[in-house]
């Protein structure tokens, strides 16, 4: 299926820093995801998205529903080691084009690396 | 508790030989997705199932197969028609109820080739 474009790419920050990235795509989504997996691991749902605009907060992550509907952007505040991974975005169509085909899309993924 | 299993976590495929992945949910969720993921890349779609008894091929489809003959069961199938199947496998899950409900996934199968 579409990938949507996830950046960056990866980040070396330091611990106590504040990390945003985002997901952008040329389509409408009626709902956003974002995830997190550590090495080895599946994925653990993090913020789930459903209305343009609304931002949610989980702890020290942030992230909103862009306006447009075409993007979405996840911060992390006062990271700690435990915040190394990667992490996705995902991205859901609405209803009517979910039950013809592929239902969720997915970025490429951050890699974040915290360094203490 | 309430979740995904996938079973094995590390898994040999000969050459020529056909391989079964496990995945089991406990969640009551009717639709049911298997997912490969390869080094730096988003995840992409297999095989996924919205009910029983039925299966839909995802972008990837070809040298899997599946089954879905319980609501809890999803098992995939990587046969040796599928000539590059090293790669990390993830189930999900999710709810087919109202809203649009996420996707919840297994702790993956990684796959590699002796």
């Amino acid at each position: 299926g579409q990938q949507l474009n996830q950046s960056p790419q990866s980040m070396f920050i330091q611990e106590g820093e504040d990390v945003s990235m985002n997901c952008t795509s040329s389509s409408i989504f009626n709902t956003w995801l974002w995830y997190k997996q550590d090495p080895g691991e599946g994925p653990v749902l993090l913020i789930a998205l459903y209305k343009a605009g609304e931002l949610t907060s989980n702890g020290r992550l942030t992230a909103q529903f862009g306006i447009t509907r075409k993007d979405s952007f996840l911060n992390i505040s006062a990271s700690i080691p435990s915040d190394v991974g990667i992490y996705f975005c995902a991205a859901e169509p609405n209803i009517q084009v979910r039950n013809t085909g592929n239902q969720f899309y997915f970025g490429t993924g951050t890699s974040l690396t915290v360094i203490p | 508790d309430g979740g995904i299993t996938q079973s094995p976590k590390y898994l040999f495929r000969k050459e020529g030989q056909n391989v079964t992945l496990s995945c089991e949910q406990n969640l009551n969720h009717d639709a049911m997705y298997w997912y490969r993921q390869d080094p730096g890349q988003g995840l992409r779609l297999i095989y996924y199932s919205q009910i029983v008894n039925d299966f839909q091929k995802g972008d990837i489809a070809e040298g899997y197969s599946v089954s879905r003959e319980k609501k809890e069961s999803f098992p995939l199938t990587v046969t040796s028609a599928q000539k590059n199947p090293t790669a990390f496998y993830l189930c999900a899950s999710r709810s087919q109820g109202p809203g649009n409900q996420p996707q919840h996934f297994g702790d993956g199968t990684r796959l590699s080739i002796l």
